[in-house]
């Protein structure tokens, strides 16, 4: 079964430092994976996916992602942090496809980001 | 742009009332449409799926029902709530086409506390 784990409950970072938030997965198959974040009492906004294609994908707001396929890997990376990167950040992949068009995505638990002046 | 609009985006409800929250969505056509809970600001649950009007496929089984009277419309319901329902609700949508179905798109979410 498809499956995603954010190993890592909460991150601390300096603002100006470089951040990373860990992502790893397991799928048959070849994965699909995205990144979300979602700001206290809002909706999840889509930050970047991967499919196929550059290793290292770029999204909204200066994140990246770094495609592993050895390490089953997709950490989330931002150059330096920002205080308003302050959230919740989800990984997801997308579930084996049934027929029909339904797409599913497989969430990890989340991991909060908290960036200090 | 698509835009996808939920309401209310706050309900406070006592146990055993009816409820009704509301997803629509609004620059495209024929979306896929997803219900979420998350509990405790964490992990999301997906609820109901639907890939047209009227077809609807339940992930969990629960006092919730889901309905899609209209393209773009989205609906999750209850006859009667309970303390567990409590939580924040998300609709998404996804596009149908091919090759652009695989990202969903998020709601600003309801937040239900039932008393």
């Amino acid at each position: 079964a498809q499956s995603v784990a954010q190993p890592e409950d909460q991150v601390n970072v300096a603002e100006g430092n470089p951040l990373t938030v860990k992502c790893t997965y397991s799928v048959s198959g070849n994965p699909y994976l995205f990144w979300y974040v979602q700001y206290p009492n809002r909706g999840l906004q889509f930050l970047l996916k991967y499919i196929t294609g550059d290793n290292l994908v770029k999204g909204s707001y200066g994140f990246e992602a770094e495609f592993n396929k050895s390490q089953t890997s997709f950490h989330l990376k931002k150059p330096s942090a920002l205080v308003s990167d302050s959230a919740l950040y989800f990984c997801a992949v997308r579930d084996i496809p049934l027929s029909g068009g339904y797409n599913k995505l497989i969430f990890g638990a989340g991991t909060r980001l908290a960036v200090h002046p | 742009s698509q835009t996808i609009h939920q309401w209310p985006a706050t309900l406070v409800q006592p146990v055993g009332s009816p409820l009704s929250l509301e997803c629509t969505v609004e620059g495209t056509s024929n979306p896929n449409l997803y219900w979420y809970r998350q509990a405790a600001g964490r992990g999301l649950q997906l609820l109901f799926y639907s890939v047209g009007i009227g077809q609807i496929s339940s992930e969990v089984p629960q006092n919730l029902s889901a309905s899609r009277p209209q393209d773009r419309q989205f609906i999750l319901s209850s006859k009667k709530l309970l303390l567990s329902d409590s939580g924040f609700y998300l609709c998404a949508w996804s596009a149908s086409m091919r090759g652009e179905k695989e990202t969903q798109y998020f709601g600003p979410g309801t937040r239900l506390l039932v008393l």
